[in-house]
């Protein structure tokens, strides 16, 4: 079952340029994070942002949550070549009201051109 | 340095045969999670345990199963009846589950790599 989906399914920058990425969900949540997937390796989570929250920053990264539009998304500014990797949201599953295990979306495929 | 460790990376297996896949933790985490990823693809949850001596399926497990005999170690057995085992797996753990009041923040390993032969 699919909670969250990420869009663009790939994106193509300069290095230098931001590059925003959009999660939309379906259900009600009480946070929302992000990861990053280099090439062949394990997920990093990267930020979490909580549903009474509207944006959130950590170093380079800015996430902002519009609960009415159930949507994310995800800004990298002044983007490097290092950042290029797949970027994921995930959002708990609602289980009968509660929340569960995270669901995550199939990511946006990030890539910095130097 | 606290972390998850997979093995192996990479593992080649012939039709018919079962493999074990190995996750470790010296996190302290009680919850632990095996995902499955496929190519172009997001995480799919396999199994997950949120205390030892339990575990619960998650959206694709049949063909796969698990054990939590300790608190550390949450091995991941894909038997010959996964149809389509060729895949990245991932092993996670959490402080706690989302059900008990944790954000569900997860830390991965790096993977196993299964190809079947």
């Amino acid at each position: 079952s699919q909670q969250g989906e990420e869009d663009p399914q790939a994106l193509s920058i300069q290095e230098g340029e931001n590059a925003t990425m959009n999660c939309s969900y379906k259900t009600s949540i009480n946070n929302l994070q992000w990861y990053r997937q280099n090439s062949g390796r394990g997920l990093v989570h990267l930020i979490l942002i909580r549903s009474n929250e509207r944006e959130k920053h950590s170093g380079r990264l800015r996430v902002t949550l519009d609960t009415s539009k159930k949507s994310s998304s995800l800004l990298i500014t002044a983007s490097r070549a290092a950042d290029t990797a797949s970027y994921f949201c995930a959002t708990p599953m609602n289980y009968g009201g509660s929340q569960g295990n995270l669901i995550f979306g199939k990511g946006t495929k990030l890539s910095v051109k130097p | 340095d606290g972390g998850i460790t997979q093995s192996p990376k990479y593992l080649f297996r012939k039709e018919g045969q079962n493999v074990t896949l190995s996750c470790e933790q010296n996190l302290n985490h009680d919850a632990m999670y095996w995902y499955r990823q496929d190519p172009g693809q997001g995480l799919r949850l396999i199994y997950y345990s949120q205390i030892v001596n339990d575990f619960q399926k998650g959206d694709i497990a049949e063909g796969y199963s698990v054990s939590r005999e300790k608190k550390e170690s949450f091995p991941l057995t894909v038997t010959s009846a996964q149809k389509n085992p060729t895949a990245f797996y991932l092993c996670a753990s959490s402080e706690g589950s989302p059900t008990s009041g944790s954000t569900g923040e997860l830390f991965f390993g790096e993977g196993s790599r299964l190809t079947v032969l």
